[in-house]
């Protein structure tokens, strides 16, 4: 079956950046594009961008141009998201989640990540 | 590209329907069949409901029905159950690889 699990819990100062990931399996990693999406404590969901797992391809959501890094590790079926320059707005839970045709069909369980001094 | 635009809340009884609406503009929801709704439980990750405006993926019951008319999506829940309560999401693609969400609509069933 799909999974997609994402790792652990990050808390990082101001300034500094987290990078966050996900794991994929039950399915042929290169085949499906992967996207971030991100949640604030208590907003909505915010589109990030996608990685083509394939060619390594990216595309950012305009808000995060210059700040996000999507990149993938084919040979452990494993996709990255890093958000440089981090402020307490970048408070938030991260997913990864697997596009199939124009729609999210499988998620990661999240990543909170906490900005604190 | 701003959210789509969606209630804050609705609410409703057991057995009954609600419907929840999200409205975009003519580069998004308007101009592609490519609405998508999720439904997301306290502390969860979302669940994909409904896809390409009306389409229900294998095991979402049938009480939820998606539908458009021009920038305005809609999600509908008939036979209201007591574990429909929880957060919906729609989500359009918005051209050019880009996709937006909504704000999201929190369900209460009284």
């Amino acid at each position: 079956q799909v999974q997609l699990v994402q790792s652990g819990a990050e808390v990082k100062k101001p300034g500094a950046s987290v990078k966050v990931s996900c794991k994929a399996s039950g399915y042929t990693f290169t085949d499906y594009y992967m996207h971030w999406v991100r949640q604030a404590p208590g907003q909505g969901l915010e589109w990030m961008g996608w990685i083509n797992p394939n060619s390594g391809g990216t595309s950012f959501a305009q808000t995060f141009q210059g700040r996000v890094t999507m990149t993938r590790d084919t040979s452990i079926s494993t996709a990255y998201m890093e958000l440089s320059r981090l402020t307490s707005d970048d408070r938030a839970v991260y997913y990864c989640a697997r596009i199939k045709s124009y729609y999210f069909d499988y998620w990661g369980q999240g990543t909170l990540v906490t900005v604190s001094s | 590209q701003s959210a789509l635009t969606q209630p804050r809340s609705v609410s409703g009884s057991p057995g009954q329907s609600v419907t929840i609406s999200c409205t975009g503009t003519s580069s998004d929801v308007g101009a592609y069949n490519y609405v998508s709704w999720y439904q997301q439980h306290p502390g969860k990750a979302p669940k994909l409901m409904i896809h390409a405006v009306s389409k229900r993926p294998s095991g979402v019951p049938d009480r939820f029905s998606g539908s458009k008319s021009g920038n305005t999506a809609s999600l509908t829940i008939s036979g209201l159950q007591a574990e429909d309560e929880a957060d919906y999401y729609c989500c359009s693609y918005a051209g050019s690889y880009t996709w937006v969400f909504g704000g999201g609509t929190k369900l209460t069933v009284l």
